[in-house]
């Protein structure tokens, strides 16, 4: 199954800066790849599916503005947080579909990274 | 939302018990996923069911599903403490690309 590399696992920042974080397809490529936010005891809710070579499409209430995510290569796309708030804590994990067929079938996920705004 | 609902929300049970886990979804589907999450890391993928199939086994896990309730269970075996972890059901939205997962059941297996 593939691999999916995310970086970094923890990061902790002040109000106002923004933070990157990269998922990566290590053994195959990816032409899509899904962002999630998940709050504490609760599900993942879809922010935005990434499309290498174009822009990534978002999921309704989530600011594209806010959440800059970039699919510059067949295995990485980032996720920036501009203008972090505290509001934005959360866990943020990606994901890459792995099954045949439709895109859809068994994602192989990121570790996840836990993003903490003082 | 067209969010599943998993029930219980919370389940702890003794090694070697069996633990089921129910999930309710609102549309019609291709298929339904079952993932599992421990604490703090990212999702593993258990077990795909399509809608054409009432029954699914893999190891200890046992899914069933039915179209006509939109209910999927997912059953686990003689549990061990290892299987402590959360578990998601996920299904397709209305035939995009999209997995939209289930609230989940925190599961909990005493030694």
């Amino acid at each position: 199954g593939a691999v999916v590399s995310q970086h970094p696992s923890r990061v902790i920042c002040k109000s106002g800066t923004s933070v990157k974080i990269e998922c990566r397809s290590l053994d195959f490529q990816a032409t899509t790849m899904f962002w999630y936010r998940q709050f504490p005891k609760q599900s993942l809710m879809l922010m935005a599916t990434s499309n290498e070579g174009s822009k990534a499409t978002y999921e309704q209430g989530v600011e594209k503005d806010k959440f800059l995510i970039n699919h510059a290569s067949l295995t990485l796309s980032t996720l920036t947080v501009t203008s972090a708030h505290p509001e934005d804590s959360s866990f943020y994990i990606c994901s890459v579909p792995g099954g045949l067929g439709q895109t859809n079938e068994k994602l192989f996920f990121g570790s996840g990274t836990q993003l903490s705004v003082l | 939302s067209q969010q599943g609902e998993e029930d219980p929300q919370a389940l702890s049970i003794q090694e070697g018990e069996n633990a089921t886990m129910n999930c309710s979804y609102k549309t019609s589907i291709n298929n339904l996923q079952w993932y599992r999450q421990n604490s703090g890391r990212g999702l593993v993928h258990l077990i795909l069911i399509r809608s054409n199939e009432r029954e699914k086994h893999s190891g200890r896990l046992r899914v069933t599903l039915d179209t006509s309730k939109k209910s999927s269970s997912l059953l686990i075996t003689a549990s061990r403490a290892a299987d402590t972890a959360s578990y998601f059901c996920a299904t397709d939205a209305s035939n995009t690309d999209k997995l939209i997962f289930g609230t989940g059941t925190r599961l909990q297996v005493f030694p």
